[in-house]
């Protein structure tokens, strides 16, 4: 147990659909990034929050939104699904806003949209 | 646009030998690397890392190599065993802002008996 806990770790949702990813991140940890994995490729960087607010975006599509908490968990939001949705969607948290401190990383929800 | 690479999809190694896993770079703001090793069904967890001003770090079997002018690093292995199949990312920071991770698409490392 990593201590970051994710869930749900498998969801399946038809195309148009919304559905929230949770996500909570190891104790102490202020920072949270979100990161995607599709088939065969790397992890992409979606959006990081620090300490409740938004530090950085990466390549999230305008469907997607995200938030952090006060209690620090964060939630991401992905509406008007499509099929290339499919994918790995990992959280990580460090205990900064800097991430050479060190990532801990969720074992990941698999989004499978049909 | 990837600006860490990964170019072998999949390796496999006999028990025992070495394993070099290698990884490229293309931004020159990027002071900082990682190693993460990811098994079925799991995170990424961190391995190694190693900053720029160094070009060798060492932790027991695993020593990652860093080649600035090349923008290459590399992970050895030595020696593999069983328990080191997985995928295996690249991973680098920039001394730029926030300094989130910029992943490579991983090497499946197979560690044959």
């Amino acid at each position: 147990d990593s201590g970051v806990t994710q869930t749900p770790k498998h969801l399946i949702t038809a195309t148009g659909q919304r559905v929230t990813l949770r996500c909570s991140p190891r104790s102490g940890d202020l920072s949270v990034y979100w990161y995607q994995q599709s088939l065969d490729q790397g992890l992409q960087f979606l959006i990081q929050y620090y300490n409740g607010e938004e530090r950085a975006k990466g390549n999230i599509l305008e469907r997607f939104s995200a938030q952090q908490f006060p209690d620090l968990h964060s939630e991401l939001n992905l509406s008007s699904l499509e099929l290339g949705d499919s994918a790995l969607y990992f959280c990580a948290s460090s205990p900064r806003d800097r991430g050479r401190y060190g990532y801990t990383f969720g074992s990941g929800t698999r989004l499978t949209v049909v | 646009d990837q600006q860490v690479k990964q170019n072998s999809p999949s390796l496999s190694v006999q028990e025992g030998r070495i394993s070099i896993l290698n990884c490229d770079y293309t931004n020159s703001m990027f002071d900082y690397f990682l190693w993460y090793k990811k098994y079925p069904a799991e995170g990424p967890t961190f391995l190694i890392s190693i900053s720029s001003i160094k070009d060798k770090n060492e932790d027991g079997r695993f020593t990652v190599f860093l080649n600035k002018s090349a923008k290459h690093l590399s992970l050895h292995i030595v020696p593999s065993q069983p328990g080191d199949s997985a995928v295996y990312f690249c991973a680098a920071l920039s001394n730029f802002g926030n300094e989130k991770l910029t992943f490579g698409t991983g090497t499946r490392l197979t560690i044959i008996p």
